[in-house]
C-alpha cells in the first residue's frame, strides 16, 4: 500500500541535544511538507521541498534543519537551538500541490 | 494577515445526533477550502476540497458549504457516530497555490460523541 511513514511515534530529547525525525513516502509524490501541531493551534509550515536536493524555510523554520537527497525522504532535524521543541510534527506530501497526504506523526517532548 | 477561525472550539454530541461546524477566513485571494478529520495521536485525513467556484459537497455522512463572498464554510455531520469523534480542522489555500506549502490552518474544533 502506498503511504508516508513516519518515525518514530514517540521521541524524548534531552536539553541541548539534536534529534531527527524521519519521513518516507512511496507515493512519488515530489512535494514533501513538515509542520508543528501545538494544543488549541493550527499547524504551522517548518519547512518544505518541491524537488530533490531543494527545500524552502516555512514559517517557523529557527532551530530547525532539513535534508532532500532522496525523492522519498525529507528527515527534520531539531536542533539545540530550538528552546520549545515539545510539541506533534507531522510530514506530509503532495503530487501536484492539490491532494495532500498525511503522515500519522511524531510526538516529541523533551526531558 | 491571512487567518482562518473555526468555532466552536469544542462540541459535545449524542450519538445519532447531527452537528454542524463552522469556519471563517480572511486569507485573499482564495484557491479551495479543505477539513480534514484528525484523530487523537493521528494525521489528518481529507474529508472535502472546494474551490471558490462550488458551494457545497458531500463525502458520506459529511457536508460541506462555501459561501466564497462571506468567506464562510461549514461542516455538516449526519447521523453522528463515536467514530465521529475526533478534531476536525478547516484549511484554506490561497496564492502561490499548493504546491508551495501556502495552506493556513484553523485550529480545530474537537467533537466528542457520546452513546
Amino acid at each position: 500500500d502506498g503511504g508516508i511513514t513516519q518515525s518514530p511515534k514517540y521521541l524524548f530529547r534531552k536539553e541541548g541535544q539534536n534529534v531527527t525525525l524521519s519521513c518516507e513516502q512511496n507515493l512519488n509524490h515530489d512535494a514533501m511538507y513538515w509542520y508543528r501541531q501545538d494544543p488549541g493551534q493550527g499547524l504551522r509550515l517548518i519547512y518544505y521541498s518541491q524537488i530533490v536536493n531543494d527545500f524552502q524555510k516555512g514559517d517557523i523554520a529557527e532551530g530547525y534543519s532539513v535534508s532532500r537527497e532522496k525523492k522519498e525522504s525529507f528527515p527534520l532535524t531539531v536542533t539545540s537551538a530550538q528552546k520549545n521543541p515539545t510539541a506533534f510534527y507531522l510530514c506530509a506530501s503532495s503530487r501536484d500541490g492539490y491532494g495532500y497526504t498525511f503522515g500519522s506523526g511524531t510526538r516529541l517532548t523533551v526531558v | 494577515k491571512n487567518q482562518v477561525e473555526q468555532s466552536p472550539q469544542s462540541l459535545i454530541i449524542l450519538e445519532g445526533k447531527n452537528c454542524t461546524l463552522q469556519c471563517n477566513y480572511t486569507v485573499s485571494p482564495f484557491s479551495n477550502l479543505r477539513w480534514y478529520k484528525q484523530d487523537t495521536g493521528r494525521g489528518p485525513v481529507s474529508l472535502t476540497i472546494m474551490t471558490f467556484s462550488e458551494n457545497t459537497k458531500s463525502n458520506g455522512r459529511y457536508t460541506a458549504t462555501l459561501d466564497a463572498d462571506t468567506k464562510q464554510s461549514s461542516l455538516h455531520i449526519t447521523a453522528s457516530q463515536l467514530s465521529d469523534s475526533a478534531s476536525y480542522i478547516c484549511v484554506v489555500s490561497g496564492p502561490g497555490g499548493t504546491s508551495y506549502g501556502k495552506l493556513t490552518f484553523g485550529q480545530g474544533t474537537i467533537l466528542t460523541v457520546h452513546p
